[in-house]
């Protein structure tokens, strides 16, 4: 069945690189998202790539999918204590198809 | 910027007791869904309705959870006899037509005692 693993944390120093990594089994998923949640706040919606994609980027954010593999990754650049949060990688194979998430990485910032 | 609000923010019920999570869904979309996410675990998808009906129910979704659109507004997950494994936030999200996002709301804690 459908299923996405991820890595459950991560300590990265403050102005430091993060890489958060993500395998996905359902090669059919045509939507990958990552979804940022704070603590006690809801889900907020990153960045998300369509599976014809390599890489995308936003700003400090790069995200890399790696089709063959159905590994996906998040490099969040500069490293900021504002990014300390649970990011969850997900997928769908249509964009009004549920979503199904992994159980998330917990990104600790180092001072 | 549209938002999907949702209420109430918090809900304590005994167990046993019926509860009514409200969603009120961006204007104009048309694919709604609630999922799930118990304390320190993933988010999992309940159901997606579309069209005045359930278009796919994982099977969390038993037959005490239901969902309508009462008013043609509001999106509404009832839980008919909560259970102490229920407590958890609940979030809606909803889809629009030409758009790629599921917007979520900011979720509905339910604690059952």
């Amino acid at each position: 069945g459908e299923d996405v693993e991820q890595s459950l944390f991560l300590s990265v120093r403050e102005g430091d690189s993060s890489v958060i990594n993500c395998t996905y089994t359902d090669s059919s998923s045509t939507y990958l998202y990552w979804y940022k949640q704070e603590p006690g706040a809801g889900l907020q919606l990153l960045t998300y790539i369509f599976s014809n994609m390599d890489m995308k980027q936003d700003q400090r954010l790069t995200v890399l999918l790696n089709k063959k593999d159905k590994h996906l990754s998040l490099r969040i650049a500069d490293t900021q204590t504002g990014d300390s949060a649970i990011y969850f990688c997900a997928e769908s194979m249509n964009r009004d198809d549920k979503i199904i998430f992994g159980k998330g990485t917990r990104l600790h910032i180092l001072p | 910027e549209p938002e999907v609000t949702q209420t109430p923010s918090h809900q304590v019920t005994q167990m046993g007791q019926e509860v009514i999570l409200r969603c009120v869904p961006i204007s104009n979309h048309l694919y709604f869904y609630w999922y799930r996410q118990i304390l320190g675990q993933k988010v999992e998808f309940l159901v997606s309705f579309y069209n005045n009906e359930i278009s796919e129910k994982s099977e969390i979704f038993d037959d005490q959870f239901s969902v309508e659109r009462p008013d043609g507004s509001n999106f509404t997950l009832k839980i008919r006899s909560t259970k102490l494994e229920d407590s958890a936030m609940y979030f809606c999200a909803t889809v629009g037509e030409s758009q790629d996002e599921q917007f979520f709301g900011p979720g509905t804690r339910l604690t059952v005692l």
